[in-house]
């Protein structure tokens, strides 16, 4: 099994809906992200959380807020979809120690705005 | 402020032939880097991490980096491409310098590696 999970996989919404994006992890860790993918941009940091009391806005929060429901689940709701939100989202965890450690990413859902 | 610059957005190179992949990151303190590697429809997967031990870092499927404080580089090779190698890569950054950047991975903008037969 997957030690990270999103769910949906692939979401086409309109815009001015509400969506929620879920992400799970198994891995134990503290440490959870939100990131976008667009083509030629890499990832942004949307939002984290170093733990469940704990949650950051990353470089590019706007349009987007999340909740840390326990260790395992950090959820990325969109209140308001925009079409300029088309993009791949990924979710990641990392371990609180040491600070040089990896991120271990999630397979993405991919979000169509119309 | 950290940042990550990575030369070529696409790169293309014959089936044997020498895979590089360029990555210049700027940092105000040692940093951490990365390399990462997107197949398609998947997920990012780690190749290498510099931790400021060796600066020659191997990695897995034959990929190595080299550490190069003097040119604030990091460099990806592999000596022989192979069909599966074509993906987009990844380099980041990440700095250990307590505060609120502790911890946080800043990306490039990738790198799309095709393989030709």
């Amino acid at each position: 099994d997957a030690d990270v999970t999103q769910t949906p996989r692939n979401r086409i919404t309109k815009t001015g809906k509400r969506i929620m994006l879920e992400c799970s992890q198994t891995k134990g860790h503290d440490r959870m992200y939100w990131y976008r993918q667009d083509p030629g941009l890499g990832l942004r940091l949307i939002y984290y959380s170093f733990d469940v009391k704990d949650i950051n806005k990353g470089e590019i929060s706007d349009g987007y807020s999340v909740s840390r429901q326990a260790q395992a689940k950090f959820s990325l709701s969109l209140e308001s979809a925009i079409p300029n939100q088309t993009a791949l989202y990924f979710c990641a965890t990392s371990a609180d120690r040491p600070s040089n450690n990896e991120q271990f990413f999630g397979p993405g859902t991919r979000l169509t705005v119309l | 402020a950290q940042s990550v610059t990575q030369l070529g957005s696409h790169v293309s190179v014959s089936e044997g032939a020498l895979v590089l992949l360029r990555c210049n990151y700027s940092s105000s303190v040692p940093p951490y880097l990365f390399w990462y590697v997107q197949y398609p429809n998947q997920g990012l997967q780690l190749l290498l991490k510099y931790t400021s031990a060796a600066t020659l870092v191997k990695g897995i499927n034959g990929f190595e980096a080299e550490f190069k404080k003097s040119e604030t580089s990091f460099h990806l090779t592999k000596p022989s491409a192979h069909m599966s190698d074509a993906a987009e890569y990844f380099c980041a950054v990440s700095e250990d310098a307590g505060g609120t950047s502790y911890g946080k991975l800043t990306f490039g903008q990738g790198t799309i590696l095709t393989v030709h037969p």
